[in-house]
């Protein structure tokens, strides 16, 4: 079984200073990690992933993640964060023997403010 | 970039009326998923199809939904009898594997659905 949990529902930052989106996960299996993200009536879009190769995962528009197995972590983060960042984040584990069903954590509101 | 596509963006429809919602998965993929978004909830896993049969499917998924890949590029999601409680954000999602490796799934910008 798979679950993970993102332990924020809302996170405002000021415009330049950095961003943490928080998410732990649990998997029988060794999972595959994911960070979507959800611009308003947007769909969704493929920030970063985790398969089991580099911890420290680099991702667009300048988001990282480092997935942590003794933590059974793997937070969002960015050094400076935009104005256009403001969005729903998801963080979304596979452990890929259901033919690639994935779990999707509650989401992640993030707000930029100027 | 390839990308997967859904259509009709926003579809509203009249309460047991039966609605097919229509995605393009990626040409090369072989894993075609439907997922759904209540309002303000979370997105939820509804089915896997792969090689013509259904994968694994939700408790959401009952006899009232059905998936078919009519011909070869289209994956379509069929609720025969909507209800009210059916309004939502359907996400169609696409993927490929490499060996036992899942890779990611790429997600359609969605369909919009509306039961009045």
């Amino acid at each position: 079984a798979q679950s993970v949990t993102q332990l924020d529902s809302h996170v405002s930052v000021s415009e330049g200073t950095p961003v943490l989106l928080r998410c732990n996960y649990s998997s029988s299996y060794s999972p595959s990690l994911f960070w979507y993200v959800q611009h308003p009536n947007k769909g969704l879009q493929l920030l970063l992933k985790y398969t089991s190769a580099a911890t420290l995962v680099k991702g667009i528009n300048g988001f990282e993640a480092e997935f942590k197995k003794s933590e059974t972590s793997f937070h969002l983060t960015k050094p400076s964060a935009h104005m256009s960042d403001a969005a729903e984040y998801f963080c979304v584990v596979s452990d890929g023997t259901n033919a690639g069903k994935s779990t999707f954590g509650d989401g992640t509101t993030l707000t930029v403010k100027p | 970039e390839p990308e997967v596509t859904q259509t009709p963006s926003h579809q509203v429809t009249q309460m047991g009326q039966e609605v097919i919602l229509r995605c393009v998965p990626i040409s090369n993929h072989l894993y075609f998923y439907w997922y759904r978004q209540i309002l303000g909830q979370k997105v939820e896993f509804l089915v896997s199809f792969y090689n013509n049969e259904i994968s694994e499917k939700s408790e959401i998924f009952d006899d009232q939904f059905s998936v078919e890949r009519p011909d070869g590029s289209n994956f379509t999601l069929k609720i025969r009898s909507t209800k009210l409680e059916d309004s939502a954000m359907y996400f169609c999602a696409s993927s490929e594997t490499v060996g036992q490796m899942y890779t990611e799934a790429f997600f359609g910008q969605g369909t919009r659905l509306t039961v009045v």
